[in-house]
Protein backbone atom coordinates (compact mmCIF):
# COMPACT_ATOMS: atom_id res chain seq x y z
CA UNK A 1 0.00 0.00 0.00
CA UNK A 2 0.96 3.89 -0.76
CA UNK A 3 2.00 5.71 1.90
CA UNK A 4 3.62 9.09 3.14
CA UNK A 5 6.16 9.90 5.76
CA UNK A 6 6.68 13.54 6.62
CA UNK A 7 8.90 13.16 10.18
CA UNK A 8 9.80 16.63 10.58
CA UNK A 9 6.51 17.99 12.58
CA UNK A 10 7.81 21.29 13.04
CA UNK A 11 10.69 23.69 11.81
CA UNK A 12 12.39 27.11 12.04
CA UNK A 13 14.31 29.00 9.57
CA UNK A 14 15.44 31.87 9.75
CA UNK A 15 14.48 34.71 7.29
CA UNK A 16 16.17 34.74 4.03
CA UNK A 17 17.76 31.44 4.64
CA UNK A 18 17.05 27.94 2.42
CA UNK A 19 15.23 25.22 3.85
CA UNK A 20 14.80 21.32 3.32
CA UNK A 21 11.24 19.68 4.34
CA UNK A 22 11.62 15.81 4.05
CA UNK A 23 9.32 13.36 2.59
CA UNK A 24 9.65 9.76 2.12
CA UNK A 25 6.92 7.23 0.45
CA UNK A 26 6.99 3.86 -0.77
CA UNK A 27 4.77 2.65 -3.54
CA UNK A 28 4.99 -0.27 -5.57
CA UNK A 29 3.50 1.64 -9.06
CA UNK A 30 6.45 2.43 -10.83
CA UNK A 31 4.11 5.56 -12.11
CA UNK A 32 2.82 7.83 -9.68
CA UNK A 33 3.43 11.66 -9.13
CA UNK A 34 4.40 13.78 -5.98
CA UNK A 35 3.08 16.87 -4.93
CA UNK A 36 3.82 19.47 -1.87
CA UNK A 37 0.98 22.25 -0.42
CA UNK A 38 1.50 24.76 1.95
CA UNK A 39 -1.52 25.53 3.97
CA UNK A 40 -1.66 28.83 5.38
CA UNK A 41 -4.24 29.56 8.99
CA UNK A 42 -6.88 30.51 6.75
CA UNK A 43 -7.24 26.42 5.65
CA UNK A 44 -6.68 26.96 2.00
CA UNK A 45 -4.74 24.04 0.28
CA UNK A 46 -2.13 25.91 -2.53
CA UNK A 47 -0.61 23.66 -5.20
CA UNK A 48 3.27 24.28 -4.97
CA UNK A 49 5.56 21.92 -7.23
CA UNK A 50 4.41 18.47 -8.67
CA UNK A 51 7.15 15.54 -9.58
CA UNK A 52 6.32 12.79 -11.70
CA UNK A 53 8.59 9.44 -11.41
CA UNK A 54 9.59 9.69 -15.18
CA UNK A 55 10.63 12.83 -15.10
CA UNK A 56 14.39 13.12 -15.58
CA UNK A 57 14.78 16.45 -13.96
CA UNK A 58 13.85 17.71 -10.35
CA UNK A 59 10.97 20.08 -10.54
CA UNK A 60 11.05 23.57 -9.58
CA UNK A 61 8.85 26.39 -9.32
CA UNK A 62 10.21 29.82 -8.10
CA UNK A 63 11.44 29.52 -4.62
CA UNK A 64 10.13 26.14 -4.16
CA UNK A 65 12.31 23.19 -5.85
CA UNK A 66 11.87 18.88 -5.06
CA UNK A 67 15.05 17.31 -4.10
CA UNK A 68 14.10 13.92 -6.28
CA UNK A 69 15.32 10.78 -5.32
CA UNK A 70 13.67 8.23 -6.75
CA UNK A 71 16.09 5.07 -5.49
CA UNK A 72 15.43 6.51 -1.75
CA UNK A 73 12.16 7.16 -2.34
CA UNK A 74 12.44 10.64 -1.23
CA UNK A 75 11.04 13.96 -2.43
CA UNK A 76 12.00 16.78 -0.21
CA UNK A 77 10.97 20.25 -0.61
CA UNK A 78 13.70 23.12 -0.80
CA UNK A 79 12.73 26.77 -0.14
CA UNK A 80 15.26 28.91 -1.08
CA UNK A 81 15.29 32.67 0.31
CA UNK A 82 12.67 32.08 3.15
CA UNK A 83 9.92 34.84 3.57
CA UNK A 84 7.65 35.36 7.02
CA UNK A 85 4.61 35.29 4.14
CA UNK A 86 6.41 31.39 3.93
CA UNK A 87 5.25 30.56 7.72
CA UNK A 88 2.62 27.60 6.71
CA UNK A 89 1.86 23.87 7.57
CA UNK A 90 2.94 22.12 4.42
CA UNK A 91 2.07 18.34 2.98
CA UNK A 92 3.75 15.99 0.89
CA UNK A 93 1.33 14.20 -1.28
CA UNK A 94 1.08 11.40 -4.06
CA UNK A 95 -1.17 10.27 -6.46
CA UNK A 96 -0.62 6.65 -8.05
CA UNK A 97 -0.59 6.53 -11.37
CA UNK A 98 -0.73 3.62 -13.91
CA UNK A 99 -3.80 1.08 -13.96
CA UNK A 100 -4.36 2.02 -10.36
CA UNK A 101 -4.89 5.41 -11.27
CA UNK A 102 -7.92 6.90 -9.54
CA UNK A 103 -6.47 10.58 -8.97
CA UNK A 104 -6.81 10.68 -5.72
CA UNK A 105 -3.90 12.06 -3.08
CA UNK A 106 -2.82 10.41 -0.21
CA UNK A 107 -0.87 12.83 2.24
CA UNK A 108 1.60 12.76 4.94
CA UNK A 109 1.42 14.16 8.39
CA UNK A 110 2.49 17.95 7.63
CA UNK A 111 5.26 19.94 8.35
CA UNK A 112 4.92 23.44 10.31
CA UNK A 113 7.19 25.99 8.84
CA UNK A 114 8.20 28.60 11.32
CA UNK A 115 10.19 31.70 9.40
CA UNK A 116 12.06 33.63 11.86
CA UNK A 117 12.64 37.87 11.23
CA UNK B 1 -4.68 26.71 -12.54
CA UNK B 2 -8.53 25.68 -12.31
CA UNK B 3 -10.30 27.67 -10.30
CA UNK B 4 -12.21 26.35 -7.89
CA UNK B 5 -14.86 27.87 -5.50
CA UNK B 6 -16.13 26.36 -2.40
CA UNK B 7 -18.72 27.49 0.21
CA UNK B 8 -19.18 28.35 2.67
CA UNK B 9 -15.74 29.19 3.84
CA UNK B 10 -17.04 28.31 7.64
CA UNK B 11 -19.70 27.71 9.38
CA UNK B 12 -21.40 26.67 12.87
CA UNK B 13 -23.77 24.08 13.21
CA UNK B 14 -25.99 22.79 16.13
CA UNK B 15 -25.36 18.98 16.46
CA UNK B 16 -28.29 16.92 14.85
CA UNK B 17 -28.69 19.47 11.90
CA UNK B 18 -26.95 18.99 8.35
CA UNK B 19 -24.71 21.17 6.31
CA UNK B 20 -24.39 21.19 2.21
CA UNK B 21 -20.90 22.34 0.95
CA UNK B 22 -20.98 23.59 -2.44
CA UNK B 23 -18.01 23.08 -5.18
CA UNK B 24 -17.73 24.82 -8.69
CA UNK B 25 -15.15 24.42 -10.88
CA UNK B 26 -14.34 26.70 -13.57
CA UNK B 27 -13.97 23.83 -16.49
CA UNK B 28 -15.22 20.48 -16.87
CA UNK B 29 -12.98 17.98 -14.73
CA UNK B 30 -13.92 14.45 -14.71
CA UNK B 31 -13.61 13.43 -11.32
CA UNK B 32 -13.54 15.58 -8.45
CA UNK B 33 -12.87 14.84 -5.06
CA UNK B 34 -13.84 15.57 -0.79
CA UNK B 35 -11.57 15.62 1.93
CA UNK B 36 -11.43 15.85 5.54
CA UNK B 37 -8.95 17.50 7.84
CA UNK B 38 -9.59 17.22 11.65
CA UNK B 39 -7.97 19.36 13.85
CA UNK B 40 -3.94 18.85 13.32
CA UNK B 41 -4.41 16.83 11.52
CA UNK B 42 -3.43 15.68 7.86
CA UNK B 43 -6.39 14.96 4.79
CA UNK B 44 -8.48 12.11 4.81
CA UNK B 45 -9.98 11.15 1.39
CA UNK B 46 -13.95 10.69 2.27
CA UNK B 47 -15.09 9.87 -1.56
CA UNK B 48 -14.69 10.59 -5.43
CA UNK B 49 -17.28 11.89 -6.97
CA UNK B 50 -17.75 11.28 -10.74
CA UNK B 51 -20.24 12.58 -12.76
CA UNK B 52 -23.20 10.19 -13.59
CA UNK B 53 -22.33 7.84 -11.34
CA UNK B 54 -23.04 6.89 -7.54
CA UNK B 55 -19.61 8.25 -5.96
CA UNK B 56 -16.90 5.79 -4.45
CA UNK B 57 -16.43 6.24 -1.00
CA UNK B 58 -13.15 5.44 0.99
CA UNK B 59 -13.12 3.27 4.21
CA UNK B 60 -14.77 4.34 7.45
CA UNK B 61 -16.86 6.89 5.20
CA UNK B 62 -20.42 5.96 4.74
CA UNK B 63 -23.20 7.61 1.68
CA UNK B 64 -25.86 8.24 4.75
CA UNK B 65 -23.47 10.16 6.49
CA UNK B 66 -21.63 12.41 3.53
CA UNK B 67 -23.64 11.60 1.12
CA UNK B 68 -22.50 13.68 -2.52
CA UNK B 69 -23.97 14.74 -5.28
CA UNK B 70 -22.28 15.41 -8.88
CA UNK B 71 -25.20 16.54 -11.31
CA UNK B 72 -22.20 18.15 -14.04
CA UNK B 73 -18.85 18.05 -14.67
CA UNK B 74 -18.41 21.56 -12.96
CA UNK B 75 -20.01 21.16 -9.90
CA UNK B 76 -20.34 18.78 -6.67
CA UNK B 77 -22.14 18.90 -2.93
CA UNK B 78 -20.94 17.22 -0.19
CA UNK B 79 -23.43 17.56 2.83
CA UNK B 80 -22.33 16.74 6.54
CA UNK B 81 -25.44 14.66 7.82
CA UNK B 82 -26.80 14.88 11.83
CA UNK B 83 -23.81 16.37 12.49
CA UNK B 84 -21.88 15.68 16.10
CA UNK B 85 -18.90 17.48 17.36
CA UNK B 86 -16.57 15.36 16.12
CA UNK B 87 -17.73 16.14 12.36
CA UNK B 88 -16.01 19.95 13.41
CA UNK B 89 -13.38 19.75 10.43
CA UNK B 90 -12.20 21.61 7.33
CA UNK B 91 -13.46 20.23 4.52
CA UNK B 92 -11.84 20.57 0.75
CA UNK B 93 -12.92 19.52 -2.66
CA UNK B 94 -10.12 19.19 -5.17
CA UNK B 95 -10.20 18.27 -8.73
CA UNK B 96 -7.69 18.45 -11.49
CA UNK B 97 -7.77 20.08 -14.68
CA UNK B 98 -9.32 18.94 -17.38
CA UNK B 99 -11.66 15.84 -18.34
CA UNK B 100 -8.40 13.25 -17.52
CA UNK B 101 -6.22 12.87 -14.67
CA UNK B 102 -3.13 15.09 -14.67
CA UNK B 103 0.09 16.65 -13.07
CA UNK B 104 -2.49 18.72 -11.50
CA UNK B 105 -4.70 18.84 -8.10
CA UNK B 106 -6.38 21.69 -6.94
CA UNK B 107 -8.21 23.02 -4.14
CA UNK B 108 -10.76 24.97 -3.37
CA UNK B 109 -10.38 27.30 -0.08
CA UNK B 110 -12.04 24.68 2.41
CA UNK B 111 -14.79 25.08 5.14
CA UNK B 112 -13.83 24.92 8.15
CA UNK B 113 -16.95 23.52 10.28
CA UNK B 114 -17.81 23.73 13.87
CA UNK B 115 -20.12 21.89 15.35
CA UNK B 116 -21.77 22.84 18.66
Amino acid sequence: AQKITQTQPGMFVQEKEAVTLDCTYDTSDPSYGLFWYKQPSSGEMIFLIYQGSYDQQNATEGRYSLNFQKARKSANLVISASQLGDSAMYFCAMREGGSSNTGKLIFGQGTTLQVKP
Amino acid sequence: SAVISQKPSRDICQRGTSLTIQCQVDSQVTMMFWYRQQPGQSLTLIATANQGSEATYESGFVIDKFPISRPNLTFSTLTVSNMSPEDSSIYLCSSGKGKTVNTEAFFGQGTRLTVV
